[in-house]
C-alpha cells in the first residue's frame, strides 16, 4: 500500500508496552483537540478528543493529557498491539470554527 | 458502509487535463470539509460547507480549485488545468455542526503526470 509519511519522526515500541506520542500545537487561543490514526492507504480515524477545559481524558486503552500552560497534547497507548502501527496526528481546532491544523504526524512501530 | 465515502479512490491524468472528486458525507451530517494531503505531511484545510453554503476557503485553494455542495448533501472539489504540484490525497471529512469529531474518507490520490 501507499505510504503515509515517508520520512516522519518514528516512535518503536515492544509490543505489549505502553506508547506516549507527543504533539505540540499552535494557538493558545484553540479549545479542543483531537487525535487521529491513519493508515497507509486510509483516511484518519478518530481515537480521541479533549476539550481546553480538561487536562486528561480517557478511552479504551488509550488516554490524552493536555498541558496548556505549554501548548502540548500527549496520546498514551497502553499494552500496544500489532494493529496500532499506524501514523498518529494530533489536530486543533483554529478559533472555535472546527477547521483543524494538523501537527507533523508520528510514526508508530510496534515490534513483535 | 454509513460512512464517509469518495470516488474515485485513485486518479491519473496528465498535466492541464481538469478533474472533479466526489464526497459523499454522513447522511446526518450537516458540515462537509475537504482537506489536501502529501505525503509526509498533515491533511492541510482547504474549505468547508455548513449545508449548501461554502464558508470558509483556505488560501491555499486558487482560483483552478472549486467546490460545491448544491444541495447540501454530497459535494465535488474541482481542479481545473492540473499541474503537477496538485498530486496529493484529497480528503473529506464530514461532522454534525457543533460537534468536534470530523469523520474522514478514505481519500482520493492524486497523480498528475
Amino acid at each position: 500500500g501507499e505510504s503515509v509519511g515517508l520520512h516522519l519522526p518514528t516512535l518503536s515500541v515492544q509490543e505489549g508496552d505502553n506508547s506516549i506520542i507527543n504533539c505540540a500545537y499552535s494557538n493558545s487561543a484553540s479549545d479542543y483537540f483531537i487525535w487521529y490514526k491513519q493508515e497507509s492507504g486510509k483516511g484518519p480515524q478518530f481515537i480521541i478528543d479533549i476539550r481546553s477545559n480538561m487536562d486528561k481524558r480517557q478511552g479504551q486503552r488509550v488516554t490524552v493529557l493536555l498541558n496548556k500552560t505549554v501548548k502540548h497534547l500527549s496520546l498514551q497507548i497502553a499494552a500496544t498491539q500489532p494493529g496500532d502501527s499506524a501514523v498518529y496526528f494530533c489536530a486543533e481546532d483554529w478559533a472555535g470554527t472546527y477547521k483543524y491544523i494538523f501537527g507533523t504526524g508520528t510514526r508508530l512501530k510496534v515490534l513483535a | 458502509d454509513t460512512g464517509v465515502s469518495q470516488d474515485p479512490r485513485h486518479k491519473i491524468t496528465k498535466r492541464g487535463q481538469n478533474v472533479t472528486f466526489r464526497c459523499d458525507p454522513i447522511s446526518e451530517h450537516n458540515r462537509l470539509y475537504w482537506y489536501r494531503q502529501t505525503l509526509g505531511q498533515g491533511p492541510e484545510f482547504l474549505t468547508y460547507f455548513q449545508n449548501e453554503a461554502q464558508l470558509e476557503k483556505s488560501r491555499l485553494l486558487s482560483d483552478r480549485f472549486s467546490a460545491e455542495r448544491p444541495k447540501g448533501s454530497f459535494s465535488t472539489l474541482e481542479i481545473q488545468r492540473t499541474e503537477q504540484g496538485d498530486s496529493a490525497m484529497y480528503l473529506c471529512a464530514s461532522s454534525l455542526a457543533g460537534q468536534g469529531v470530523q469523520y474522514f474518507g478514505p481519500g482520493t490520490r492524486l497523480l498528475v503526470l
